[in-house]
């Protein structure tokens, strides 16, 4: 069965600092790929997604992953950390069929900034 | 353009009630996905709709059903509700229309506590 480890459950870095948030996952061949933001007490929004090709992807919110085949990871990283990005960043993965694109999550890492 | 619609935003019931959550999904969309996100958790997967019938479930029991319109739109029932079902309910929409692989967007979710 497909799963996904987040191995940090809460992160605290300094406004203005790079951040990198890891994702592991486990899965028969390479699935789709996914970070979701999640503010308190809001839906999930779309950070950014690797479905095939070039390995390093871009988001929103300057954000970019880099899918790693060979450590099955898709850690998410940003070079420069702002207060607003303050929230729980969720990482998923999905199937690479047609049977149905249902999303297998992380547990979920809190990312704290400090001022 | 209007996102992912859920209704209501908050709900209490208490234990064996019954309850009945609304989704529209993006406009475009033809895919509807339920998850259920218990505090400090990821989101799991219920199940997902397409062409008004279920395609997909996750580990749910039976007590949690679904159904789809011909508008698109669907709903989350859940039966003789227990502590455990207490949580916040994410609905995603997708357009899995000519076999596409769409990538999932998410509601703001609707809170429901179960006494």
């Amino acid at each position: 069965a497909q799963s996904v480890t987040q191995p940090d459950i809460h992160i605290t870095v300094s406004e203005g600092a790079s951040l990198e948030l890891r994702c592991n996952y486990s899965y028969g061949a390479t699935p789709y790929l996914f970070w979701y933001v999640q503010s308190p007490g809001q839906g999930l929004q779309l950070l950014l997604k690797y479905f095939s090709g070039d390995t390093l992807v871009q988001g929103i919110k300057g954000f970019e992953a880099e899918f790693k085949r060979s450590q099955s990871s898709f850690n998410l990283r940003k070079p420069s950390v702002h207060w607003s990005d303050a929230a729980e960043y969720f990482c998923a993965v999905g199937p690479l069929n047609n049977a149905g694109n249902m999303l297998t999550f992380g547990g979920g890492t809190r990312l704290m900034v400090k001022p | 353009d209007a996102g992912v619609t859920q209704s209501p935003t908050h709900l209490i019931k208490t234990r064996g009630q019954q309850v009945t959550l609304r989704c529209s999904p993006k406009s475009g969309h033809d895919t509807v996905s339920w998850y259920q996100q218990a505090l400090g958790q990821g989101p799991q997967f219920i199940f997902q709709y397409y062409e008004e019938e279920e395609r997909q479930r996750g580990n749910f029991p039976d007590r949690f059903s679904g159904h789809q319109f011909p508008n698109y739109s669907s709903e989350l029932n859940v039966n003789a509700l227990l502590l455990g079902d207490s949580a916040l309910y994410l609905c995603a929409s997708s357009s899995l229309a000519g076999g596409g692989l769409g990538t999932q967007y998410f509601g703001p979710g609707t809170r429901l506590l179960v006494l």
